[in-house]
């Protein structure tokens, strides 16, 4: 059974323009959500997280919005650039600093 | 460098064989965490650690598998009698305690053959 899911494999997005990628879970239990992004033969590396008590929070280009009633949340990266391709994971966790819950990941394609 | 760093990059094991791979947290984290991926499949959890404790195992971690931190600092993770379906990346992370992101190395791939 599934706790995390990122439905779209894949997304493509010209440079310059939104990025939108999305992920569902299915635990209400989960207070903490977090992106990490991965680029090949490397370790994810973490982007931006969000505590349940929040429905949105800013880092720069990236903005993650949480929707607790509809078990969504989504990562906004504005403007998108090259560098930014890679594979995006949505994680969840219970409690702060406990396991961490992964969905499969959604591969980015900025292209210039 | 102050990442967390884990030995060796890469592993290729005969089945059967043991094997031991090494992960050096962050140094004032006190949180460790063991995590494995598969081709097309996000990192699983392993297992972690708060200092020297091990403070829960998934049902992931067979019996083949053991972790350990004996000084609180550095972490083994051990795997007994490889079977083909270990092979994967192993990634190790670590986290402040009460802290919600872990950061990640850089991984071992295990390729037993």
């Amino acid at each position: 059974d599934q706790q995390v899911k990122q439905n779209s494999p894949s997304l493509s997005v010209q440079e310059g323009r939104i990025s939108i990628l999305n992920c569902d879970y299915t635990n209400s239990m989960f207070d903490y959500f977090l992106w990490y992004k991965k680029y090949p033969a490397e370790g994810p590396t973490f982007l931006i997280s969000i505590s349940s008590i929040k429905d949105k929070n800013e880092d720069g280009r990236f903005t993650v919005f949480l929707n607790k009633s509809a078990k969504h949340l989504s990562l906004h990266i504005v403007p998108s650039q090259p560098g930014d391709s890679a594979v995006y994971f949505c994680a969840a966790s219970r409690l702060a600093g406990t396991a961490l819950i992964f969905g499969k990941g959604t591969t980015l394609s900025v292209s210039s | 460098d102050t990442g967390v760093s884990q030995d060796p990059r890469h592993k290729i094991t005969k089945r059967g064989q043991n094997v031991t791979f090494r992960c050096d947290p962050i140094s004032e984290h006190n949180r460790l965490y063991w995590y494995r991926q598969t081709l097309g499949q996000g990192p699983e959890f392993l297992t972690y650690f708060q200092n020297e404790a091990q403070l829960e195992k998934s049902r992931l971690l067979s019996d083949r598998f053991s972790a350990e931190r004996p000084k609180g600092s550095f972490s083994t993770l051990e795997i007994q009698r490889t079977e083909q379906g270990d092979s994967a990346m192993y990634l190790c992370a670590s986290s402040v305690q009460g802290g919600t992101e872990a950061f990640f190395g850089q991984g071992t791939r295990l390729t037993v053959v």
